[in-house]
């Protein structure tokens, strides 16, 4: 079985800051992708950044990257200079190569202040 | 242009109504997939299709059947609905139909039952 942990239900950072949000994951396969979806209050869920499991190099895409411990099946993201936009909540996604399908965590509401 | 586009949006209809919710991909993609998120905001997966055929079907009421006639639309119908069905539904496509292609959301149909 697959499982998405995100420890942090909600998360406030103070615009042009940097915050960290939390992922934790398990499984049982060697090969899967994880990875971080957006979703604004539009509802609309937007890729943010994945990480292919086989690779040690940490996913960067402009302001946001990840830390990927695959030991302690962690996998955070770093937003840096945080802006208005990125309120939202972020959830934290796996999908193993048996398994076929996205499984998430709970998500975490980012609030930025300006 | 939309890459996974769903119509309705918005859903409003009573209990026992039955009705569908209808999605597009023009990603050229093989394999395409419909999500809830319930009302804690949840994201569970409920179908899957690969080239019209049917691959995940997760533990969903017989009430909604899948459609898909070719593999750029797949339909969802949903028979004598209840208070429960409540919920946001997406519609996802990814490339190549393997469990590790990144999977990319429509805008979501907001679906609510009186």
């Amino acid at each position: 079985a697959q499982t998405v942990t995100q420890s942090q239900p909600e998360m406030s950072v103070q615009e042009a800051e940097t915050v960290t949000l939390s992922c934790t994951y398990d499984t049982s396969e060697s090969d899967y992708y994880l990875f971080w979806y957006k979703q604004p209050p539009s509802r609309q869920m937007i890729l943010v950044i994945r990480q292919e499991a086989y690779k040690q190099q940490n996913a960067t895409e402009n302001r946001f990257s990840v830390n990927f411990q695959k030991a302690a099946k962690s996998f955070s993201l770093k937003i840096s200079d945080s802006q208005l936009g990125d309120a939202a909540m972020y959830f934290c996604a796996s999908v193993g190569r048996s398994q076929g399908n996205l499984i998430f965590g709970k998500g975490t509401k980012l609030s930025v202040k300006p | 242009d939309t890459a996974v586009s769903q119509t309705p949006k918005y859903l409003v209809t009573q209990m026992g109504n039955d009705k569908s919710i209808k999605c597009e991909q023009n990603l050229g993609h093989d394999t395409m997939y419909w999500y809830k998120q319930d009302s804690k905001k949840f994201l569970k997966i409920m179908f899957s299709y690969n080239n019209k055929e049917l691959i995940i079907n997760e533990t969903v009421p017989n009430r909604f059947s899948p459609k898909s006639p070719d593999k750029a639309h797949l339909n969802l119908h949903i028979n004598s609905l209840e208070l429960g069905d409540s919920a946001v539904y997406f519609c996802a496509s990814s490339q190549g139909g393997g469990p590790l292609n990144t999977i990319y959301f429509g805008e979501g149909s907001w679906l609510t039952v009186v």
